[in-house]
């Protein structure tokens, strides 16, 4: 159990489209899912907390405006790269929080991200 | 200063050694750790997760845990060529985890 898909697990778009990435978690209600950010070489940074019903929470230095998060159901939470650029390339990965006693997060298989 | 700090590697270790991983975090107030095994281009695994000061062992792991030092480390046993990998500390603070960056293994055969 515990299982976490991302869609797309890899996409190539040109500079200033919009792409959305979705990550479910299939057998477990999630409340809280977050969105880490991952560049070569570095480890996973967080990008936002993501609760279903309200709106997410950004780290510092993470633009809401061009990282839309939607957590429209309590399986589903989405993030919308807007007008990506180069720079914006990247492993994008989604973890899915069960409550649980541990709290444990479970991590989606990633998105990789190539801005052209 | 880094929240979280591990050693960058890379750790090589001939197979069947033990591999030592140490990761130390700066936020006293952090409820939980945890180790992750991250492949090339995969997303990160959970191996385990610690609470309590100690030691707690699964199968070939042992994860070790002294919150007044602030230090955290990760043992593999009878390491196998199918360990090499990168390993994650991660520590829990409100929900949220912040990771280290992480250490290169390579087990030689």
């Amino acid at each position: 159990g515990a299982v976490v898909s991302q869609h797309p697990s890899w996409v190539i778009c040109k500079s200033g489209t919009s792409v959305k990435i979705e990550c479910r978690s299939l057998d477990f209600q999630a409340t809280t899912m977050f969105w880490y950010r991952q560049f070569p070489k570095q480890s996973l940074m967080l990008m936002a907390t993501s609760n279903e019903g309200s709106k997410a929470t950004y780290e510092q230095g993470v633009e809401k405006d061009k990282f839309l998060i939607n957590h429209a159901s309590l399986t589903l939470s989405t993030l919308t790269v807007t007008s990506a650029h180069p720079e914006d390339s990247s492993f994008y990965i989604c973890s899915a929080m069960r409550v649980a006693a541990d709290n444990e997060q479970f991590f989606g298989p990633g998105t990789r991200l190539t801005v052209l | 200063q880094k929240e979280v700090e591990q050693n960058s590697g890379p750790l090589s270790v001939p197979e069947g050694a033990i591999a030592s991983l140490n990761c130390t975090y700066s936020d006293r107030g952090s409820q939980s750790f945890f180790w992750y095994r991250q492949y090339s281009g995969k997303s990160p695994e959970l191996i385990m997760f610690i609470y309590s000061n100690g030691d707690k062992e699964d199968g070939r792991f042992t994860a070790q845990l002294n919150k007044a030092s602030q230090y955290v480390s990760l043992l593999i046993r009878d390491s196998q060529p199918s360990d090499s990998a990168t390993y994650l500390c991660a520590v829990n603070n409100d929900y949220k985890l912040s990771f280290g960056a992480g250490t290169t293994v390579t087990v030689r055969a």
